[in-house]
Protein backbone atom coordinates (compact mmCIF):
# COMPACT_ATOMS: atom_id res chain seq x y z
CA UNK A 1 0.00 0.00 0.00
CA UNK A 2 1.13 3.61 -0.93
CA UNK A 3 2.21 5.76 1.49
CA UNK A 4 2.42 9.46 1.47
CA UNK A 5 3.89 12.29 3.56
CA UNK A 6 3.86 15.80 3.51
CA UNK A 7 6.33 17.84 4.53
CA UNK A 8 7.59 21.33 4.84
CA UNK A 9 7.32 24.94 6.86
CA UNK A 10 4.50 25.74 8.47
CA UNK A 11 4.79 29.39 8.99
CA UNK A 12 5.40 30.70 5.38
CA UNK A 13 5.26 34.85 5.44
CA UNK A 14 3.57 37.35 2.95
CA UNK A 15 4.91 37.53 -0.94
CA UNK A 16 7.12 34.26 -0.03
CA UNK A 17 7.47 31.32 -1.37
CA UNK A 18 5.21 27.99 -0.11
CA UNK A 19 7.43 24.60 -0.92
CA UNK A 20 6.38 21.24 0.08
CA UNK A 21 7.29 17.76 -0.26
CA UNK A 22 5.34 14.76 -0.66
CA UNK A 23 7.89 11.89 0.06
CA UNK A 24 6.17 8.66 -1.23
CA UNK A 25 6.71 4.93 0.39
CA UNK A 26 5.93 1.74 -0.84
CA UNK A 27 5.78 2.52 -4.50
CA UNK A 28 7.48 4.38 -7.33
CA UNK A 29 6.84 8.25 -8.58
CA UNK A 30 7.71 7.06 -11.89
CA UNK A 31 5.15 3.47 -12.31
CA UNK A 32 3.73 3.94 -15.21
CA UNK A 33 0.06 5.52 -14.64
CA UNK A 34 0.87 6.29 -11.52
CA UNK A 35 0.00 10.32 -10.91
CA UNK A 36 0.16 12.79 -7.81
CA UNK A 37 -1.74 15.90 -6.99
CA UNK A 38 -1.93 18.40 -4.25
CA UNK A 39 -5.40 19.77 -2.81
CA UNK A 40 -5.15 22.21 0.06
CA UNK A 41 -8.21 23.18 2.50
CA UNK A 42 -8.53 26.38 4.09
CA UNK A 43 -10.01 26.20 7.16
CA UNK A 44 -13.06 25.41 8.06
CA UNK A 45 -13.74 25.47 4.06
CA UNK A 46 -13.54 22.71 1.17
CA UNK A 47 -11.09 21.29 -1.22
CA UNK A 48 -9.31 23.03 -3.82
CA UNK A 49 -7.56 21.38 -6.62
CA UNK A 50 -3.95 22.33 -7.26
CA UNK A 51 -2.32 20.59 -9.90
CA UNK A 52 -1.43 17.28 -10.90
CA UNK A 53 1.97 15.23 -12.24
CA UNK A 54 1.97 12.45 -13.72
CA UNK A 55 3.90 9.30 -13.30
CA UNK A 56 5.64 10.67 -17.10
CA UNK A 57 6.43 13.98 -15.97
CA UNK A 58 3.45 16.15 -17.21
CA UNK A 59 1.87 18.63 -15.17
CA UNK A 60 -1.80 20.00 -15.09
CA UNK A 61 -2.98 23.41 -13.21
CA UNK A 62 -5.47 24.82 -11.83
CA UNK A 63 -5.81 27.84 -13.58
CA UNK A 64 -6.87 29.97 -10.60
CA UNK A 65 -3.52 29.59 -9.59
CA UNK A 66 -0.99 28.58 -12.65
CA UNK A 67 0.62 31.54 -12.76
CA UNK A 68 2.22 31.08 -9.06
CA UNK A 69 2.59 27.61 -9.05
CA UNK A 70 5.18 24.87 -9.90
CA UNK A 71 5.00 20.83 -9.20
CA UNK A 72 7.84 18.83 -9.92
CA UNK A 73 9.56 15.95 -8.34
CA UNK A 74 12.60 14.33 -7.57
CA UNK A 75 12.92 10.40 -8.77
CA UNK A 76 16.16 9.85 -6.94
CA UNK A 77 14.19 10.58 -3.59
CA UNK A 78 10.85 9.83 -4.94
CA UNK A 79 9.35 12.83 -3.89
CA UNK A 80 7.06 15.22 -5.62
CA UNK A 81 6.82 19.35 -4.68
CA UNK A 82 4.60 22.03 -4.24
CA UNK A 83 6.10 25.57 -4.77
CA UNK A 84 3.28 27.98 -5.08
CA UNK A 85 5.11 32.23 -5.22
CA UNK A 86 3.82 35.42 -4.02
CA UNK A 87 1.87 34.15 -1.05
CA UNK A 88 -1.42 35.72 0.81
CA UNK A 89 -3.49 35.07 3.97
CA UNK A 90 -6.09 33.01 1.32
CA UNK A 91 -3.04 30.61 0.69
CA UNK A 92 -3.44 29.63 4.73
CA UNK A 93 -4.52 25.90 4.49
CA UNK A 94 -4.24 21.94 5.19
CA UNK A 95 -2.30 20.99 2.34
CA UNK A 96 -2.39 17.59 1.49
CA UNK A 97 -0.89 15.03 -1.50
CA UNK A 98 -2.60 12.35 -3.20
CA UNK A 99 -1.95 9.35 -5.65
CA UNK A 100 -4.47 7.62 -8.23
CA UNK A 101 -4.20 5.21 -10.90
CA UNK A 102 -4.68 5.53 -14.18
CA UNK A 103 -7.55 7.61 -16.20
CA UNK A 104 -10.23 9.93 -14.03
CA UNK A 105 -8.21 11.33 -11.57
CA UNK A 106 -9.63 9.89 -8.63
CA UNK A 107 -7.44 10.44 -5.92
CA UNK A 108 -7.65 7.44 -3.83
CA UNK A 109 -4.41 7.73 -1.59
CA UNK A 110 -4.40 10.80 0.55
CA UNK A 111 -1.25 12.51 2.92
CA UNK A 112 -2.41 13.20 6.41
CA UNK A 113 -2.00 17.06 5.19
CA UNK A 114 0.40 19.73 6.30
CA UNK A 115 -0.85 23.26 7.78
CA UNK A 116 0.93 26.49 6.11
CA UNK A 117 -0.12 28.95 7.64
CA UNK A 118 0.89 32.74 5.93
CA UNK A 119 1.53 35.72 8.14
CA UNK A 120 4.21 37.97 9.25
CA UNK B 1 -14.55 25.31 -15.99
CA UNK B 2 -16.95 22.75 -14.48
CA UNK B 3 -19.07 24.03 -11.27
CA UNK B 4 -19.79 21.22 -9.24
CA UNK B 5 -22.97 21.72 -7.02
CA UNK B 6 -24.02 19.47 -4.22
CA UNK B 7 -27.50 19.92 -2.21
CA UNK B 8 -28.28 19.96 0.81
CA UNK B 9 -24.82 21.51 2.20
CA UNK B 10 -26.43 20.16 5.44
CA UNK B 11 -27.98 17.10 6.21
CA UNK B 12 -29.39 16.17 9.71
CA UNK B 13 -30.14 12.37 10.04
CA UNK B 14 -31.61 9.83 12.16
CA UNK B 15 -29.51 7.09 12.83
CA UNK B 16 -30.63 4.01 11.02
CA UNK B 17 -32.17 6.65 8.38
CA UNK B 18 -31.34 6.66 4.80
CA UNK B 19 -29.66 9.65 3.60
CA UNK B 20 -28.94 11.01 -0.09
CA UNK B 21 -26.40 13.91 -1.48
CA UNK B 22 -27.38 15.79 -4.86
CA UNK B 23 -24.10 16.13 -6.77
CA UNK B 24 -24.44 18.16 -10.29
CA UNK B 25 -22.18 19.58 -12.72
CA UNK B 26 -22.37 22.46 -15.04
CA UNK B 27 -21.44 19.96 -17.93
CA UNK B 28 -21.77 16.39 -18.46
CA UNK B 29 -18.85 13.90 -16.65
CA UNK B 30 -19.27 11.73 -20.15
CA UNK B 31 -15.11 11.31 -20.95
CA UNK B 32 -14.27 10.63 -24.31
CA UNK B 33 -13.25 6.96 -23.33
CA UNK B 34 -17.13 6.48 -22.76
CA UNK B 35 -16.41 6.54 -18.76
CA UNK B 36 -17.98 8.97 -16.68
CA UNK B 37 -15.50 10.19 -13.74
CA UNK B 38 -17.83 11.23 -10.63
CA UNK B 39 -16.10 10.48 -7.84
CA UNK B 40 -17.20 10.90 -3.34
CA UNK B 41 -15.08 11.36 -0.77
CA UNK B 42 -15.78 11.44 3.02
CA UNK B 43 -13.98 13.90 5.62
CA UNK B 44 -14.62 12.63 8.59
CA UNK B 45 -13.66 15.74 11.51
CA UNK B 46 -9.64 16.14 12.08
CA UNK B 47 -9.09 13.57 8.95
CA UNK B 48 -7.87 13.19 5.59
CA UNK B 49 -10.73 13.02 2.66
CA UNK B 50 -11.13 9.18 2.10
CA UNK B 51 -12.44 8.26 -1.69
CA UNK B 52 -15.89 6.14 -1.20
CA UNK B 53 -16.93 5.68 -4.56
CA UNK B 54 -15.15 6.41 -8.07
CA UNK B 55 -16.63 6.19 -11.45
CA UNK B 56 -20.12 6.92 -10.37
CA UNK B 57 -21.04 3.95 -9.08
CA UNK B 58 -17.73 2.00 -7.96
CA UNK B 59 -17.76 1.28 -4.08
CA UNK B 60 -14.02 1.23 -2.91
CA UNK B 61 -12.72 -1.98 -0.86
CA UNK B 62 -13.46 -1.90 2.63
CA UNK B 63 -16.26 0.87 2.00
CA UNK B 64 -19.78 -0.73 3.91
CA UNK B 65 -22.39 -1.64 1.07
CA UNK B 66 -24.65 0.69 2.76
CA UNK B 67 -23.09 3.61 0.51
CA UNK B 68 -23.96 3.44 -3.78
CA UNK B 69 -23.68 5.91 -6.08
CA UNK B 70 -25.83 6.66 -8.93
CA UNK B 71 -26.51 8.99 -11.94
CA UNK B 72 -25.49 9.60 -15.10
CA UNK B 73 -24.41 13.14 -17.44
CA UNK B 74 -24.54 15.81 -15.08
CA UNK B 75 -26.87 14.40 -12.09
CA UNK B 76 -25.37 12.49 -9.63
CA UNK B 77 -26.64 10.76 -5.81
CA UNK B 78 -24.94 9.44 -2.56
CA UNK B 79 -26.98 7.11 -0.39
CA UNK B 80 -26.42 6.03 2.69
CA UNK B 81 -29.13 3.59 3.18
CA UNK B 82 -29.00 3.15 7.04
CA UNK B 83 -26.84 6.18 8.37
CA UNK B 84 -24.36 4.89 11.73
CA UNK B 85 -22.50 7.44 14.23
CA UNK B 86 -19.30 6.92 12.11
CA UNK B 87 -20.74 8.42 8.99
CA UNK B 88 -20.67 11.68 10.40
CA UNK B 89 -18.38 14.19 8.27
CA UNK B 90 -18.33 16.27 4.98
CA UNK B 91 -19.18 14.11 1.94
CA UNK B 92 -17.82 15.52 -1.47
CA UNK B 93 -18.19 14.65 -4.76
CA UNK B 94 -15.94 16.08 -7.45
CA UNK B 95 -15.31 15.61 -11.29
CA UNK B 96 -12.07 14.84 -12.92
CA UNK B 97 -13.55 14.54 -16.60
CA UNK B 98 -12.25 18.14 -17.28
CA UNK B 99 -9.09 20.09 -16.63
CA UNK B 100 -9.19 21.51 -14.06
CA UNK B 101 -10.64 19.39 -11.69
CA UNK B 102 -13.07 20.47 -9.43
CA UNK B 103 -15.10 19.82 -6.25
CA UNK B 104 -18.50 20.55 -4.43
CA UNK B 105 -18.56 22.67 -1.78
CA UNK B 106 -19.15 19.87 0.33
CA UNK B 107 -22.19 18.32 2.50
CA UNK B 108 -21.56 18.07 6.16
CA UNK B 109 -24.14 14.86 7.53
CA UNK B 110 -24.78 15.53 11.45
CA UNK B 111 -26.34 13.34 13.88
CA UNK B 112 -29.59 14.61 14.87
Amino acid sequence: QLYLQESGPGLVKPLETLSLTCTVSSGSITSRSFHWGWIRQPPGKGLEWIGTIYYSGSTYYNPSLESRVTISRDTSKNQFSLRLNSVSAADTALYYCAFYYGSGSSFNIWGQGTMVTVSS
Amino acid sequence: DVLMTQSPLSLPVTPGQPASISCRSSQSLVYSDGNTYLTWFQQRPGQSPRRLIYEVSHRDSGVPDRFSGSGSGTDFTLRISRVEAEDVGVYYCMQGTHWPLSFGQGTKVEIK
